[in-house]
């Protein structure tokens, strides 16, 4: 079952705009982590969010995490031409992880 | 870097074959995970293991089997293959059995049925 749902489903934007990505997810969780998808390729980890922090940042990557709200946001900022992909959420509830649907993001030069 | 090798990026079969899909990863992560991959649906996870000659269920393991003989290595097994099982396979493995572990990926076998 898909704990976590992505939105928007697609997204394209120009290079050097940001990009926002939303998940929301329906139980508690552990953490909340991000993967990028290169087309045909396998899931590269990005970013993991515990339950008890707000913000996580990692190079041109913000994340945040309302547990209230059970929903978490990726920020890539000064997109590039380079990040078109697919983005994912999964949370972790347990021993698993459980993906969403995924945000397909093209950023045309 | 952790590198979680797939044996096949394409592979086609006939149904009612019997698959055998690789997976083998090099950093002794104890857990190792295979997945499906359909558009709309993500990823769910048929099967996985904790450790050598483990294995728990995941959420569709219906038509599927699993092997860990060696630490490194996790194979699926479609037992009589179908067509509603064209699909991409992914494989990953994360270090110990703890829930805050990243998970590393394979590059993924797109596994068509005919």
């Amino acid at each position: 079952s898909q704990q976590g749902e992505e939105d928007p489903q697609a997204l394209s934007i120009q290079e050097g705009e940001n990009a926002t990505m939303n998940c929301s997810y329906k139980t508690s969780i552990n953490n909340l982590q991000w993967y990028r998808q290169n087309s045909g390729r396998g899931l590269v980890h990005l970013i993991l969010i515990r339950s008890n922090e707000r913000e996580k940042h990692s190079g041109r990557l913000r994340v945040t995490l309302d547990t209230s709200k059970k929903s978490s946001s990726l920020l890539i900022t000064a997109s590039r031409a380079a990040d078109t992909a697919s983005y994912f959420c999964a949370t972790n509830a347990g021993n698993m992880l459980t993906f969403g649907g995924g945000t397909r993001l093209m950023v045309k030069p | 870097d952790v590198k979680v090798t797939q044996s096949s990026r394409y592979l086609v079969k006939r149904t009612g074959e019997k698959v055998f899909l690789e997976c083998v990863q090099d950093m002794d992560h104890e857990n190792m995970f295979w997945y499906r991959q359909d558009p709309g649906l993500g990823l769910r996870l048929i099967y996985f293991s904790y450790d050598v000659k483990m294995k728990e269920k995941g959420d569709i393991p219906e038509g599927y089997s699993v092997s860990r003989e060696k630490k490194e290595r996790f194979s699926l097994i479609l037992e009589s293959a179908s067509t509603n099982q064209t699909s991409m396979y992914l494989c990953a493995s994360s270090l110990i059995r703890r829930s805050n572990q990243p998970q590393h990926f394979g590059d993924g076998t797109r596994l068509s049925i005919l």
